[in-house]
């Protein structure tokens, strides 16, 4: 059964820092991995899209990593705002449309 | 721009009754899906659908059951609420190719409370 884990749960930083999330999982055997962002009460929007055979994937400040054969996943942002506060989560497909998801990492970029 | 429509964003009911929560997408996704996000336990998949008239149940599907008899709706029943279905609900959906391509698409969710 797939395993996906998002560490560290929280993540507090000031403004102007880059950062790095992680996310991993268990069974490589995967269509995709996916980047969300999901503010308080709100439901998830998706941030980066990674395929399985591609490696990386930008968007703006965002930056996502795949490393299929270690179960890695990373997601940079650089230059953090505090519009950036929010819980971050990953989620992969597996089985024909069937997603798992982590955790999920919540930040606070303070002003 | 809307493209994951959840009908109710902020239901109270009480144990016992009958709930339904709507879910239509307007992207011609073959895929719908509906997910609870519960502290602590993250998002769950309830059940899923891969076309019109077809389910498949998920992690958690006791004590709920769905409905798809067009393809932009899928519907979430709860046949006799209890408290322990307080939670947020997430309808999702996405496309059906074998390519990995497949953005998955969140409502807004719905907040439900039974009391």
């Amino acid at each position: 059964k797939q395993e996906v884990t998002q560490i560290p749960a929280a993540l507090s930083v000031p403004e102007g820092e880059n950062l790095v999330l992680n996310c991993s999982f268990t069974d490589s055997a995967i269509y995709n991995l996916q980047w969300f962002r999901q503010d308080p009460g709100k439901g998830l929007t998706s941030l980066l899209l990674i395929q399985s055979s591609q490696r990386e994937q930008t968007s703006g400040r965002l930056n996502a990593s795949l490393d299929k054969s270690s179960g890695r996943s990373t997601l940079y942002i650089a230059a953090s705002q505090p519009g950036d506060s929010a819980t971050y989560l990953c989620a992969v497909e597996t089985n024909a449309g069937k997603s798992t998801f982590g955790d999920g990492t919540t930040l606070t970029v303070k002003p | 721009d809307v493209k994951v429509t959840q009908s109710s964003r902020y239901l109270v009911k009480r144990t016992g009754e009958k709930v339904f929560l709507e879910c239509v997408q307007d992207m011609d996704h073959e895929n719908m899906f509906w997910y609870r996000q519960d502290p602590g336990l993250g998002l769950r998949l309830i059940y899923f659908s891969y076309d019109v008239k077809m389910k498949e149940k998920g992690d958690i599907p006791e004590g709920y059951s769905v409905s798809r008899e067009k393809k932009e709706r899928f519907s979430l029943i709860l046949e006799s609420a209890s408290t322990n279905q307080t939670s947020m609900y997430l309808c999702a959906s996405s496309f059906a190719q074998n390519s990995g391509a497949n953005v998955l698409t969140f409502g807004a969710g719905s907040r439900l409370t039974v009391l």
